[in-house]
């Protein structure tokens, strides 16, 4: 089945400490790639998205995303996480191929501790 | 600045009642959805329309239904609410590219209670 997968549920990392959270999808074709956020208690927000160019796209927040698609991957990073970054993280795919529809994964929870 | 407004912030029912959420976009866009948020399962699709009148099955539609009769608006309706309907229910918009749908705006969500 096509889907949407992140492998990290919860990280937990603590204040200026590095940051990857993977996301892998399964639709062949064009996609269209997004990162989103959700802050405690807050609606849920664009971080960055990728449709064509530089695989490499940077995002708000100092977050950035590698498409590797040849791993069929799009992998958020951060170089130095903050305190403020504690959030929900969302991957989610987009393509012709899959309609008017996008396709979520379920998301990584990350706390950084100060 | 963009919006996506939903009727009400939180809801409380009663198992059988009717219950209907509003979502209003701002954003003139064609394409509108209906999720709901449950933790560790992430975001569902309900259901979703890309024109006025238009609507199509999600991932899990059974016990929904929607309506959508003027562009901007969006309507999510439990025929008969049951307790294991209890979810974040978020509405978004987006319009439409050339390779599929741009990025999603998303409402604050309503956060339904079923007694």
């Amino acid at each position: 089945a096509q889907s949407v997968s992140q492998h990290n549920h919860h990280v937990i990392l603590s204040e200026a400490a590095s940051l990857e959270l993977g996301c892998n999808y399964s639709y062949g074709g064009t996609v269209n790639l997004f990162w989103y956020v959700q802050y405690p208690g807050q609606h849920l927000q664009l971080l960055l998205k990728y449709f064509s160019g530089d695989p490499l796209v940077k995002g708000i927040k100092g977050f950035e995303a590698e498409f590797i698609k040849s791993k069929f991957s799009f992998n958020l990073r951060k170089p130095s996480v903050q305190w403020s970054d504690t959030a929900e993280y969302f991957c989610a795919v987009n393509s012709l191929n899959t309609g008017n529809q996008f396709y979520f994964g379920t998301g990584t929870s990350l706390t950084v501790i100060p | 600045d963009v919006k996506v407004t939903q009727s009400s912030r939180y809801l409380v029912k009663r198992t059988g009642e009717k219950v209907f959420l509003e979502c209003v976009q701002d954003m003139d866009h064609e394409n509108m959805f209906w999720y709901r948020q449950d933790p560790g399962l992430g975001l569902r699709l309900i259901y979703f329309s890309y024109d006025v009148k238009m609507k199509e099955k999600g991932d899990i539609p059974e016990g929904y239904s929607v309506s959508r009769e003027k562009k901007e608006r969006f309507s999510l309706i439990l025929e008969s609410a049951s307790t294991n309907q209890t979810s974040m229910y978020l509405c978004a918009s987006s319009s439409t590219s050339g390779t599929g749908l741009n990025e999603q705006f998303f409402g604050p969500g309503t956060r339904l209670t079923v007694l």
